[in-house]
């Protein structure tokens, strides 16, 4: 199985930071790397796809990039809608695998 | 728009099968670009997917190796929908049950059912 690492596991900032998370798969997933945003009692939604692609509907603070193992996620400025947790996924094969997240907290 | 409605029974005894349904509207289980996925969420595991369905001029199943032996999902052409069995449930298997869909990634979820596996 490909194992995905995501840090910091969590994290606190404030309304107007920059943000990133990063995720590191254990071998090359190329692009095939998706963002989803939970929180609680919700399903997942996705935000970015194909690793950085911003998926309609999104704000455009989100920005994903990266390849190979090594994918950031970004927000740009930080809004108080933002605090959830954040989860990367790669496709590039079966089984589909999920990093452990990471909890952002607004201060 | 599509969308993704699951039903199926909270609470399953240790040792039976959990059996869940996912129903689509809007798009059809036999599309040839779609995939229909299983997938869990608790607080020991996070999210795990557990398998998907598909088809693509026939049918095809992946699963995860952690369930292969326990675990069929299937299509309902009939019913538009598709479904999760995994049988012999333990506690372990207590979990939040998603199905999700997408082209890319998963953009469509289901709402999620709660579990539990206990007597």
């Amino acid at each position: 199985d490909i194992q995905m690492t995501q840090s910091p596991s969590s994290l606190s900032a404030s309304v107007g930071d920059r943000v990133t998370i990063t995720c590191r798969a254990s071998q090359t997933i190329t692009y095939y790397l998706n963002w989803y945003q939970q929180k609680p009692g919700r399903a997942p939604k996705l935000l970015i796809y194909g690793a950085s692609s911003l998926q309609g509907g999104v704000p455009s603070r989100f920005s994903g990039s990266g390849s190979g193992t090594d994918f950031t996620l970004t927000i740009s400025s930080l809004q108080p809608e933002d605090s959830a947790t954040y989860s990367c996924q790669q496709t590039y094969t079966t089984p589909i695998t999920f990093g452990q997240g990471t909890r952002l907290e607004i201060k | 728009q599509v969308q993704l409605h699951q039903s199926g029974p909270g609470l399953v005894k240790p040792s039976q099968t959990l059996s869940l349904t996912c129903a689509i509207s809007g798009d059809s289980v036999s599309s040839n670009s779609g995939a229909w996925n299983w997938i869990r969420q608790s607080p020991s595991r996070g999210l795990e997917w557990l398998g998907r369905t598909y088809y693509r001029s026939k049918w095809y199943n992946d699963y995860a190796i952690s369930v292969k032996s326990r675990i069929i999902i299937n299509p309902d052409t009939s019913k538009n929908q598709f479904s999760l069995q995994l049988s012999s449930v333990t506690p372990e298997d207590t979990a939040v049950y998603y199905c999700a869909s997408g082209p890319g990634g998963m953009d469509v979820w289901g709402q999620g059912t709660t579990v539990t596996v206990s007597s």
